[in-house]
């Protein structure tokens, strides 16, 4: 299957700073997605990015789709303590499946 | 709000079992998915669905089989359980045309 980079792969900020994290592929995708997944919950929506260049926001959430199609770019502003948890992006090439990036997983110091 | 729900939260079987994991979506979704989420390897697909009766292989079937008999249930089969199936399992939907995927909250399975 596809590999997609994901990174950080683990990330310790405080509270009240940004994060910044990206996937890249090999490949070129037609699709980017962010879930963010809570401990012993499934992955949930974040964004979706259907278009080449795309800039979508979702409150402090903005995400971005490469002008390459070979990368997205998460970034969260003014961190708080609920966004602890895991960041996983997902592209998709053509058809219906996606791939998965091994996920960047966030931890909020208060 | 879409709603995917999965049969079991915790399920433990032992080697050799047959092992039936159900997932129910309830907004009409044409695709159905099964993953597996180990650490460090992120989700892996296993098999899909686009269609009443219609399946496809995902990255890692082996050992796996699905049916679909309905269009809103997908099914995961273990055919013959094994110690190396232990992991957290994920169904998702979504429409068809390659649309965004909507997650259960997963089963996590061990396998004795």
């Amino acid at each position: 299957g596809q590999q997609l980079n994901q990174s950080p792969q683990s990330m310790f900020i405080q509270e009240g700073e940004d994060v910044s994290m990206n996937c890249t592929s090999s490949s070129i995708f037609n699709t980017w997605l962010w879930y963010k997944q809570d401990p012993g919950e499934g992955p949930v929506l974040l964004i979706a990015l259907y278009k080449a260049g795309e800039l979508t926001s979702n409150g402090r959430l903005t995400a971005q789709f490469g002008i390459t199609r070979k990368d997205s770019f998460l970034n969260i502003s003014a961190s708080i303590p609920s966004d602890v948890g895991i960041y996983f992006c997902a592209g998709r090439l053509t058809g219906n499946q996606f791939y998965f990036g091994t996920g960047t997983s966030l931890t909020v110091i208060p | 709000d879409v709603k995917v729900t999965q049969s079991s939260r915790y399920l433990v079987k032992r080697t050799g079992e047959k092992v039936f994991l159900e997932c129910v979506q309830d907004m009409d979704h044409e695709n159905m998915f099964w993953y597996r989420q180990d650490p460090g390897l992120g989700l892996r697909l296993i098999y899909f669905s686009y269609d009443v009766k219609m399946k496809e292989k995902g990255d890692i079937p082996e050992g796996y089989s699905v049916s679909r008999e309905k269009k809103e249930r997908f099914s995961l089969i273990l055919e013959s359980a094994s110690t190396n199936q232990t992991s957290m399992y994920l169904c998702a939907s979504s429409w068809a045309g390659g649309m965004a995927q909507h997650f259960g909250d997963g089963t996590r399975l061990s396998i004795l």
